[in-house]
């Protein structure tokens, strides 16, 4: 069964200040099938990036995602307030059928 | 514009079922199938099941399978999920979404209704 581990769990940072979230699974993901949510208090989780790279609809361009294989990155470019929250990544395909990382909560220092 | 609506809250007993709707709106929704998802306090969302809206095919996380039911009614645009055999394990926030179309990630959520099992 697959897991995906995401580091750091807690990262703290200032607006304007860049952030690397870093996601690795311990098994291979096809490319295809890697997302990233943001979920802010109270809410469900928002899709950003879908297929390692592609911004969800509306996603303002800070965000970007990268990787191959086990390991994947989401990058935010000048955080903004709006972006503290807690993100997590999620797999397709590999048992169990989808599963999620156990997020990074992203603090304002 | 996609929309999906819960059910309000539940509050149940241990060893009691729990039945979750999931009403949709502002698509067509034979064409795409519904997933439920699972979060506990502090922790990151657990996929649980998945129901394909035009034909009711499951297929859901082996930790669920034999306590699950998971329906569609495609007159009323509803997805449902029965959770039976509830233990204080099962206290959390379950989500309704909507796969995209190849299945691989979630594009549209509900609002999340939370579970509470308590004696």
């Amino acid at each position: 069964e697959i897991v995906l581990t995401q580091s750091p769990g807690t990262l703290c940072l200032s607006p304007g200040d860049s952030a690397t979230l870093s996601c690795r699974a311990s098994q291979s993901v096809r490319s295809s099938y890697l997302a990233w949510y943001q979920q802010r208090p109270g809410q469900p989780p928002r899709l950003l990036i879908y297929a390692t790279s592609h911004r969800a609809t509306d996603i303002p361009a800070r965000f970007s995602g990268s990787g191959s294989g086990t390991d994947f990155t989401l990058t935010i470019n000048r955080l903004e307030p709006e972006d503290f929250a807690v993100y997590y990544c999620q797999q397709y395909g590999n048992a169990p059928l989808y599963s999620f990382g156990q997020g990074t909560k992203l603090e304002i220092k | 514009q996609v929309q999906l609506v819960h059910s309000g809250p539940e509050v149940k007993k241990p060893g009691a079922s729990v039945t979750l709707t999931c009403k949709a709106s502002g698509y067509n929704f034979t064409n795409y199938g519904i997933t439920w998802v699972r979060q506990a306090p502090g922790h990151g969302p657990e996929w649980m099941g998945w129901v394909t809206a035009y034909n009711g095919n499951t297929r859901c996380s082996q930790k669920f399978h034999d306590r699950i039911v998971l329906t569609t009614d495609a007159s009323t645009n509803t997805a449902y999920m029965e959770l039976r055999n509830l233990t204080s394990d099962d206290t959390a926030i379950y989500y309704c979404s909507r796969p995209e179309e190849y299945g691989a990630y979630f594009d549209f959520w509900g609002q999340g209704v939370p579970v509470t099992v308590s004696s």
